[in-house]
């Protein structure tokens, strides 16, 4: 089945360690998005590539990076990682950036900085 | 800014009915989406309306009103797997969706 994977779900970093997240897809889309989310808060829009082109909000730190080698996968590094960063990361999909499409989650990676 | 109102939180009886409202403000509409969310998962597409009126799928519904900024979701003869969070998100202008915080929904037998 087609579909948007993440590794690892559970991922346990010390504080100031770096960490990458990774996300693989087999739909062929275009589109990808990272998002941040704490407890019953709204996904935060952090990155999003259409194509190969990068899209950096503009309220993103400067501490999460992100790099897409090839259609298929897109990796999160968080290179000096606080307390604050603890959350759940979801990577999304979508066919294309200009036309209303839903996007398509992976199931996520809880990120728990000790 | 840009915003999206909806409820924290709501409680429910199995085999009711209940409708979870959203409002917005955004820098242009390309459409309304609902997404599910259980805990701990990842949000699941549950419905998109661009056009003003009822969108029917099973239990559940959606309804908008671009005019007044106003969503609904409509969850029918409610079961316990029901209960999650609800999330309503806005597609503004550039094509990017803007979240609201979700409504979660408790579902009592």
């Amino acid at each position: 089945d087609a579909m948007v994977i993440q590794n690892p779900r559970y991922q346990v970093t010390q504080f100031g360690k770096p960490v990458t997240l990774s996300c693989s897809q087999t739909l062929n889309h275009n589109v990808m998005y990272w998002y941040q989310q704490k407890s019953s808060q709204a996904p935060k829009l952090l990155f999003h590539y259409y194509d190969k082109d990068f899209n950096n909000e503009a309220d993103t730190p400067d501490n999460f990076q992100s790099r897409r080698p090839n259609t298929s996968f897109c990796f999160l590094d968080i290179r000096s990682p606080g307390l604050g960063d603890a959350a759940m990361y979801l990577c999304a999909t979508s066919p294309r950036g200009d036309t209303s499409y839903e996007q398509y989650f992976g199931p996520g990676t809880r990120l728990t900085v000790t | 800014g840009q915003n999206i109102d909806q409820p924290t939180e709501m409680t429910a009886t199995e085999g009711a009915i209940v409708q979870i409202n959203c409002t917005y403000q955004t820098s242009g509409f390309n459409g309304l989406f609902w997404y599910q969310q259980h805990a701990g998962e990842a949000p699941t597409f549950l419905s998109y309306n661009v056009l003003d009126g009822l969108e029917e799928k099973g239990r559940f519904s959606s309804f908008l009103s671009r005019s007044k900024g106003y969503s609904y979701l409509l969850l029918k003869e409610l079961q316990m797997k029901d209960s999650a969070s609800y999330l309503c998100a806005v597609m503004d202008s550039n094509y990017q969706l803007i979240w609201g915080a979700g409504t979660k929904l408790i579902i009592k037998p």
